[in-house]
């Protein structure tokens, strides 16, 4: 196991709701990634937090937010949740950017949005 | 054109068979590449990152060719337990990785 924890493993949300997902990075980790995956594709990159601040964002509208707090735990807000958010959401850790590269996931969020 | 393009398959072959994955990316200045395994309904993990000299991994080899910007992951000798979706992952200079949309491999008897 990567030792990265995800929370909370299910969720069911309505339209218009808004959503915090937790990770808690492995240790020694200070780099944490936030991805969403929908059914037969890849993982698409959300945004990076180093250091608590955030490193680089994919192409995902600002109603996604993030948190990386001084123990490298994450938190991912999404706000006005629309059906098409509805996807399993993964959190990974890494070492800091421009070091090995290889991240570890979670075991993932999957989002229900009806 | 996606920045990384994967074959979706699936790629069906017999317990023992030799098969090969390409995985192209359209950024040049791409500087790390790595291949995941992902199975059913579980997270991606690390099976190898892909150095420009190519490295060796047991039954698993994987290169890098950047004159034609693809990279490749071979499997011998397959298992039932190498079914899986395989994922390639490319990093540009700012060090944000790009995944593929995987390769489904199937294993049988």
């Amino acid at each position: 196991e990567t030792g990265v924890t995800q929370s909370p493993t299910h969720l069911i949300k309505t339209r218009g709701q808004q959503v915090t997902l937790r990770c808690s990075s492995q240790s020694g980790h200070n780099t944490v990634s936030w991805y969403q995956q929908a059914l037969g594709q890849g993982p698409q990159f959300i945004f990076q937090y180093y250091r608590e601040e955030e490193n680089g964002r994919g192409n995902f509208p600002p109603r996604f937010s993030g948190l990386q707090f001084p123990n490298y735990s994450s938190e991912l807000n999404v706000n006005a949740l629309e059906l098409d958010d509805s996807a399993l959401y993964l959190c990974a850790s890494s070492l800091p950017p421009g070091t090995t590269g290889e991240q570890y996931f979670g075991p993932g969020t999957r989002l229900t949005v009806t | 054109r996606k920045e990384v393009e994967q074959d979706p398959g699936p790629f069906n072959v017999p317990e023992g068979a030799t098969v090969a994955f390409n995985c192209t990316y359209s950024n040049s200045a791409s500087q790390s590449f790595f291949w995941y395994r992902q199975d059913c309904r579980k997270e991606p993990k690390l099976l190898m990152s892909v150095y420009s000299s190519g490295n060796e991994d047991g039954r698993f080899t994987a290169q890098l060719n950047r004159a034609s910007q693809y990279i490749s992951l071979l499997i011998r000798d397959s298992k039932l337990s190498d079914s899986a979706t395989y994922l390639c992952v490319v990093e540009g200079g700012s060090y944000i990785p790009t995944f593929g949309r995987g390769t489904s491999l199937i294993v049988h008897p």
